[in-house]
């Protein structure tokens, strides 16, 4: 079965770092794009990074610099390294698949406060 | 960055009606190499991820129904929802994947 399932969201002070993961079924974690999209309470959706199946990495303004997004072809897993969180960095985290996020994971809930 | 924007927060529109969400982009999502528009509709229900609906600005992804379709290119795109449904009632985004940071739309709110 295709599927993506996310984990590693919680509780985080502000200045604390968080690692999300993404776990890969049914294709290569390496072989697509993959993206992490989130979404703050009560708000819209906000594009974070995305990895193409070359290598290359982007990111949203509002991360660069402190989110690292990786890939575990060993674990066929995607990953996203958050430092320097911050209160607006609160939302529910998912990891997509396919150049236009054809598929998606159900979400991690991250939340930034003291 | 492209900016990307939709003409309405939300709208409601009867059973059965049409709906109709406009999304503009600040700049052509058309890629001239391959003549597509890098855009995309996407449906979200509350406490449910998003679900593709629309890609390439026109081409519905498989399992969605034809009610669902889209249309424009360059940087005016419109999605149209033919004879709504019920289960129609959801937020509606657009997304550009044209040029890195892709970017959403802020959404339209689809109300019965």
């Amino acid at each position: 079965e295709v599927q993506l399932v996310e984990s590693g969201g919680d509780l985080v002070q502000p200045g604390g770092s968080l690692r999300l993961s993404c776990v890969v079924s049914g294709f290569g974690v390496r072989v697509n794009y993959m993206t992490w999209v989130r979404q703050a309470p009560g708000k819209g959706l906000e594009w974070v990074s995305v990895v193409y199946g070359d290598g290359r990495r982007y990111y949203a303004d509002s991360v660069k610099g402190r989110f690292t997004i990786s890939r575990d072809s060993s674990e066929n897993t995607l990953s996203l390294q958050m430092t320097s969180l911050r209160a607006e960095d609160t939302a529910i985290y998912y990891c997509c698949s396919g150049l236009f996020c054809d598929l998606w994971g159900q979400g991690t809930r991250v939340t930034v406060s003291s | 960055d492209i900016v990307m924007t939709q003409s309405s927060d939300s709208l409601a529109v009867s059973l059965g009606e049409r709906a109709t969400i406009n999304c503009k982009s600040s700049q052509s999502v058309l890629y001239s190499s391959d003549n597509k528009n890098y855009l995309a509709w996407f449906q979200q229900k509350p406490g449910q991820p998003p679900q593709l609906l629309i890609y390439w600005a026109s081409t519905r992804k498989s399992g969605v129904p034809d009610r669902f379709s889209g249309s424009g290119s360059g940087t005016d795109f419109t999605l149209t929802i033919r004879s709504l449904q019920a289960e129609d009632a959801a937020i509606y985004y657009c997304l550009q994947y044209y040029d890195p940071p892709f970017t959403f739309g802020p959404g339209t709110r689809v109300a019965i």
